[in-house]
């Protein structure tokens, strides 16, 4: 299985933009890199997915190397309701089905 | 407000008590997992269902029992649990094999205490 790793903890000003890094080097050719981040006490929230290109949706960027070997996620004008523990999951096609195995989680503390 | 639906939010058991955590969608998705999360770590995952077969299983102990009744249930039937196995407990749906754009969609999971 591909496995990410990710800072542990990052801080951010509100309204500045939040990058956040994520390693996959072991990654596979057809593996997907996604971004989830989890509030405390409540389930993950889906943000982002990608596999070779950079993708934009209403929440966030995802920029990927063109290795693939890593990708950034970016908040463009981070709130205090951005934080968060970001993480990033390399999906896996295993035994037919696919599986999400989650990194260690970047926990993201937004600044007024 | 979450699409899939778990119950209960807390529970609290002995460690010789049997009861089961509940999960619905009725998004049609095909696929759908059991994460197990402790404090401040990720989620685990436990169990796959792929079309309501069980397709992962890592490696989880015996008192865990996963079953899939229909393609819109999971349940989890719990066992002579451990305090250890006292956590957070996630369930997640997916359109599954054969979708590209198919990302997981989470609960908000049931707390579970064992005492």
């Amino acid at each position: 299985d591909a496995k990410t790793t990710q800072p542990t903890s990052m801080d951010c000003a509100e309204g500045r933009a939040a990058n956040l890094p994520c390693n996959h080097s072991t990654i596979s050719g057809n593996e997907y890199v996604y971004w989830y981040r989890q509030i405390h006490s409540q389930g993950p929230q889906y943000i982002i997915h990608g596999l070779k290109n950079n993708e934009t949706n209403e929440m966030a960027s995802l920029i990927i190397t063109e290795d693939r070997k890593s990708s950034t996620l970016i908040l463009p004008h981070a709130t205090l309701r951005d934080t968060a523990v970001y993480y990033c999951i390399v999906r896996a096609y295993l035994q037919g089905t696919y599986k999400y195995i989650f990194g260690t989680g970047t926990r993201l503390k937004v600044l007024a | 407000d979450t699409e899939v639906t778990q119950t209960p939010k807390h529970l609290v058991m002995g460690m010789t008590n049997k009861k089961s955590l509940k999960c619905e969608q009725h998004m049609g998705h095909r696929a759908m997992y059991w994460y197990k999360q402790k404090a401040k770590k990720p989620p685990e995952l436990m169990f796959v269902y792929s079309y309501e077969k069980l397709s992962i299983n890592e490696s989880v102990p015996s008192r865990f029992s996963p079953e899939c009744p229909n393609s819109s249930l999971l349940n989890l039937h719990l066992h002579a649990l451990q305090p250890e196995d006292s956590a957070l407990y996630l369930c997640a749906s997916s359109r599954g094999p054969g979708t590209e754009n198919s990302p997981l969609h989470f609960g908000n999971g049931t707390r579970l205490t064992v005492t």
